[in-house]
């Protein structure tokens, strides 16, 4: 079966970093790209960007750039979605999916929660 | 960017009705078009894809159509099963962009 697992909810503080993580399995994982999307409280979806495991090419929408780090290792078949300085906006869940060729998503990880509170 | 709009935003229907979303691109995106539906509390699960497609396990009720600006996701017997947010995204070209979703209520 293939899956994608998340790391677990994060409660973090303004300026802090973090990095979350999106393991894959049951296909091979670097032949794949894999996207990662945000969705604030109560809010619709929005694409991030997406990287390609086999050799790390990576590529992000223009509201994202410079503000997450997406990387992987395909030895241990993960992605990860980083961040050097949280803001309170960068609260929300944050869904890993598997690309296929044609850019559709599919499965999507089962999301990480990620909350910036003072 | 390719801009997505959905509508109607919101709609209520009553079980085994005939239920039809819009989601319409802001230039033309071939087939490159697909859809999803996202239960309350989980994760986005692919409906339809290249428009007109259905992965493998998805209800048959369920199907897509439309090319270049314009396509239609149609429920044809909702179900209260159906009850969910669901969204069309792009993947003609980068960024990959979503459009704000159709809520579908059970009356």
């Amino acid at each position: 079966e293939v899956q994608l697992v998340q790391s677990g909810a994060e409660v973090k503080k303004p300026g802090e970093s973090l990095r979350i993580s999106c393991e894959g399995s049951g296909y091979s994982f670097s032949t794949y790209w894999i996207g990662w999307v945000r969705q604030m409280p109560g809010k619709g979806l929005e694409w991030m960007g997406s990287i390609y495991p086999g050799d790390s090419d990576t590529t992000y929408s223009p509201s994202f750039q410079g503000q997450v780090i997406i990387s992987a290792d395909k030895s241990i078949s993960t992605a990860y979605l980083q961040w050097n300085s949280l803001r309170a906006s960068d609260t929300a869940m944050y869904y890993c999916a598997r690309q296929y060729g044609s850019g559709f998503y599919d499965p999507w990880g089962q999301g990480t929660l990620v909350t910036v509170s003072s | 960017d390719i801009q997505m709009t959905q509508s109607p935003s919101s709609l209520s229907a009553s079980v085994g009705d005939r239920v039809t979303l819009s989601c319409r691109a802001s230039q033309s995106i071939g087939s490159y078009l697909n859809w999803y539906q996202q239960k309350p509390g989980k994760a986005p699960k692919l409906l339809i894809y290249g428009a007109s497609t259905s992965p493998s396990g998805v209800p048959s009720r369920f199907s897509g159509s439309g090319s270049g600006t314009d396509f239609t996701l149609t429920i044809s017997s909702l179900q209260p099963e159906d009850l969910a947010r669901y969204y069309c995204q792009q993947s003609y070209s980068i960024p990959r962009t979503f459009g704000p979703g159709t809520k579908v209520e059970i009356k």
